[in-house]
Parts: C-alpha cells; sequence; structure tokens
C-alpha cells in the first residue's frame, strides 16, 4: 500500500498568514493527488486535485504543487474561514490512502 | 444541485450485519464511479470500496475485503454497502462520495455513523 505522510500534523497560524502543508507519498503516484478540507462534523470537500487543479468554486488563495511523491498544498493568505483540517490523498493504485491530516489552527 | 445522503446506520453487535444506502440526485448516476469513505471516531478519513459505473468492477480496502460489499442501482439512484460480520474497529462515520471523471472524491453526503458494539 501507497503511505502518505503530512507534515506538520497541527499548525498554528494568523489570518493573513501564508501557510504551506506537505504530502509526501511513501512511491510515485504522479500526479494522482487531492486535498480535503474539513470542518467538524462536516463531510470533506474537496479542494485539489491531479496535484495543482483548482476545483471549481474554490477560492484561488488555495494552490496545490508537485508530482512524484512530493506534494504541497499553500494557503497565500489565511482567512477565519479556513482554519480546519486537511487531508491529501493519492488515487493512482488501490487501495487509496489518505494522510493522516493537518490541523491548522488560530495562532 | 448534486445530492448524496446516506442512510442506514446505527448499533449493531459484533459479528452482526447492516445495509448502508446512498441516494444519489442532481447528476446521471450512471456516467460516475462511485465510493464508500469512513472516519472512525476523532480519527482520520479511510477509502472504503469503489464501484465502477454499471457494477462490474469493485475494489476494497483489506480490512473488508471478503465481509463488505458494495454495490448499486442505477435505476434506484442508489449505491449500497452491505457489511457483515461486524467489528469494533468497524465503528465509524461512513461517507458516500462520487468520483469525478479526473478528480477523485468531488462531492460527499453527510454521513451515517456505524456503531458495533455489545
Amino acid at each position: 500500500d501507497i503511505q502518505m505522510t503530512q507534515s506538520p500534523s497541527t499548525l498554528s497560524a494568523s489570518v493573513g498568514d501564508r501557510v504551506t502543508i506537505s504530502c509526501r507519498a511513501s512511491q510515485r503516484i504522479d500526479i494522482w493527488l487531492a486535498w480535503y478540507q474539513q470542518k467538524p462534523g462536516r463531510a470533506p470537500k474537496l479542494l485539489i486535485y491531479k496535484a495543482s487543479n483548482l476545483e471549481i468554486g474554490v477560492p484561488s488563495r488555495f494552490s496545490g504543487s508537485g508530482s512524484g511523491t512530493e506534494f504541497t498544498l499553500t494557503i497565500s493568505s489565511l482567512q477565519p474561514d479556513d482554519f480546519s483540517t486537511y487531508f491529501c490523498q493519492q488515487y493512482t493504485s488501490y487501495p487509496w490512502t489518505f494522510g493522516q491530516g493537518t490541523k491548522v489552527e488560530i495562532k | 444541485e448534486v445530492q448524496l445522503v446516506e442512510s442506514g446506520g446505527g448499533l449493531v453487535q459484533p459479528g452482526g450485519s447492516l445495509r448502508l444506502s446512498c441516494a444519489a440526485s442532481g447528476f446521471t448516476l450512471t456516467t460516475y464511479w462511485m465510493s464508500w469513505v469512513r472516519q472512525a471516531p476523532g480519527k482520520g478519513l479511510e477509502w472504503v470500496a469503489n464501484i465502477n459505473k454499471d457494477g462490474s468492477e469493485e475494489y476494497y480496502v483489506d480490512a473488508v475485503k471478503g465481509r463488505f460489499a458494495i454495490s448499486r442501482d442505477n435505476a434506484k439512484k442508489s449505491v449500497y454497502l452491505e457489511m457483515n460480520s461486524l467489528r469494533a474497529e468497524d465503528t465509524a462515520l461512513y461517507y458516500c462520495a462520487r468520483r469525478g471523471f479526473v478528480s477523485s472524491l468531488d462531492y460527499w453526503g453527510p454521513g451515517t455513523l456505524v456503531t458495533v458494539s455489545s
């Protein structure tokens, strides 16, 4: 199975900060990586697919990059609605696997 | 508007069975693969199963192989997850999700809670 490792597990930041979350795959996954945002008590929401493609309706302050085994989710200017947990997920091979999540907290 | 609504969760004893349903609306179900993903309380996300457009292909995480079965009825606009031999570690919120054409899981339902306990 492909292991997905996110860092950090928790991130404290302020409104307006630039935030970067990393995701590393244990094997090459080309660009078959998605990022999700999850708020407490809510279902995950797709933000980014194929590593760098912004899902329709997602604000442009979110961006994704990377290929192979190293990926990054960047929020260019953190907004109050962005304090959530973020998950990466590979979908190049079964079983699909998720990272353990990164919680973005208010500093 | 795309909508997915899960039902069928509840409290079940270890070794018991449950059948989850996912009602789909707002899109043509026959053109999409569908998935189930679960989340244990306070934990991360775990992909459970995928089914292709006509139900002829199924894929599972090892932890549920031989115990769970995903199926679909496109005429009824529904996807199902039959769960047998349930264990305490199957306790989770189970989400139904649509697999986009290239985008992984682009729409999710609110989830249905399954609790396995005596």
